[in-house]
């Protein structure tokens, strides 16, 4: 069974300030790692996703992540955060077999202050 | 593209009522999803369904939930009757047949918003 970890339910940044949302994997197989966005009463977007191509994906917004074996992590990150990247962050795992069937972590809500 | 269209966005009920909500997915999605989002909680998928045949209903509590795609297109997801611990935010997803080149990327609705009373 596949499965993420989140370390942090919420993460403060000032606007300007580097971003960094961990997440960690657990899979007996390749995966496909996921960054998803929430913004407030809207669905999930896709940021970026990991397909076993390039280890440094780049995603929309400025976010990108770095897939890394032998860390079994895949953490997000954006050089200068923006108030508009508040928001709850999603990583999530499916593995290569049923890529579309996505297991997701429990979030990180990104908090952006003045 | 017209993205995922659910609907009703907001829903109050009380305990032991029945609810349903409906999703259109985009156009030439093959595989539709549910999942339900509770507050604090990652989406938890409920049901995949490839055209109108399920492909993956484990985790489905089938005393209570039903879902159907008769057409292959709309779905509905039904509760009934409803439970306090049934709040959540419920997502309709949808995506390609897998296998095809960006199958493994999920296009979400803006979700049905359940609060059992």
């Amino acid at each position: 069974a596949q499965s993420v970890t989140q370390l942090g339910s919420h993460v403060s940044v000032s606007e300007g300030a580097l971003v960094l949302l961990r997440c960690n994997y657990s899979s007996s197989v390749p995966p496909y790692l996921f960054w998803y966005v929430q913004y407030p009463n809207q669905g999930l977007q896709l940021l970026l996703k990991y397909t076993s191509a390039a280890t440094l994906v780049k995603g929309i917004n400025g976010f990108e992540a770095e897939f890394k074996k032998s860390e079994t992590s895949f953490h997000l990150t954006k050089p200068s955060a923006h108030m508009r990247d508040a928001a709850e962050y999603f990583c999530a795992v499916s593995d290569t077999g049923t890529a579309s069937k996505l297991t997701f972590g429990t979030g990180t809500r990104l908090q952006v202050t003045l | 593209e017209a993205g995922v269209a659910q609907s009703p966005r907001y829903k109050i009920i009380e305990k032991r009522q029945s609810v349903a909500f409906w999703c259109n997915p985009i156009s030439g999605h093959a595989t539709l999803y549910w999942y339900q989002q509770i507050l604090g909680q990652g989406p938890k998928l409920l049901i995949q369904f490839q055209n109108n045949g399920v492909v993956d209903d484990s985790q489905l509590p089938k005393d209570r939930f039903s879902a159907e795609r008769l057409k292959g297109v709309d779905s509905t997801l039904k509760i009934q009757p409803a439970k306090l611990e049934d709040s959540a935010v419920y997502l309709c997803a949808s995506s390609l047949v897998p296998g095809t080149s960006g199958a493994n990327v999920l296009t979400f609705g803006a979700g049905s918003r359940l609060t059992v009373l």
